[in-house]
């Protein structure tokens, strides 16, 4: 079965500073992608980041980087210098197979707060 | 390019009725997923269109429903609607053929409210 953990429900971090959100996976599949989506009170869902399974360097899109331990099957979230902006819920997700086809699961979110 | 629109954004609906949702992918895409959201059970894969197919589906009861269209934009209809039904309900659009590597991307989502 495919599952995504995220321990943290809540973090706390000062604007400009970094901070790591947790993400660790289960999964039987050979090949799978990790993904990070930021959430808004709005409600969208932003995509942030894409690593896979496959690749041999960790990803990163501008202030967010992606530490993939693939050992550990562990998917952490780095943004870095903080801002206002970054507070929302983070969900790490992973897309693989499914009985044949495809789906993504996500975790439970971790809620991030920055403070001024 | 334009992203994943929804609509309604906004729906109340009273028990036992039924609803239909909205989701007009990104031009180019072929495959749309359809996942409710509620603040019990997270963020839940309801299922996948591919060129007019359901590709794939989650544990969800046959009340819940989707077809798509020859354009990839796709419907979600629920029936006889329950006090637990009251979610947000997100698309997702991605090309349809990567597989594990390909990325989604959300639409804004309906709020849905069953009274």
């Amino acid at each position: 079965a495919q599952k995504i953990t995220q321990t943290q429900p809540g973090m706390f971090v000062q604007e400009k500073e970094a901070v790591t959100l947790d993400c660790t996976y289960d999964t039987s599949d050979p090949s799978y992608g990790l993904f990070w989506y930021k959430q808004p009170s709005s409600g969208e869902m932003i995509f942030l980041i894409y690593q896979g399974s496959y690749d041999q360097q960790n990803a990163t899109e501008g202030r967010y980087s992606l530490n993939f331990q693939k050992a550990r099957k562990s998917a952490n979230l780095v943004i870095s210098a903080s801002q206002l902006g970054d507070s929302a819920m983070y969900f790490c997700a992973m897309r693989g197979t499914n009985t044949g086809g495809f789906k993504t699961i996500f975790g439970a979110g971790t809620r991030l707060f920055v403070k001024a | 390019k334009a992203g994943v629109t929804q609509t309604p954004r906004y729906l109340i609906k009273t028990r036992g009725q039924q609803v239909t949702l909205s989701c007009s992918p990104i031009s180019g895409h072929r495959s749309v997923s359809w996942y409710q959201q509620t603040p019990g059970q997270g963020l839940q894969f309801l299922f996948e269109y591919f060129s007019e197919t359901q590709r794939n589906k989650g544990n969800f009861p046959g009340r819940f429903s989707g077809r798509q269209f020859s354009n990839s934009r796709s419907e979600m209809n629920v029936s006889t609607l329950e006090l637990g039904d009251s979610a947000l309900y997100l698309c997702a659009s991605s090309p349809g053929t990567l597989g594990g590597e390909e990325t989604q991307y959300f639409g804004p989502g309906t709020r849905l409210l069953v009274l």
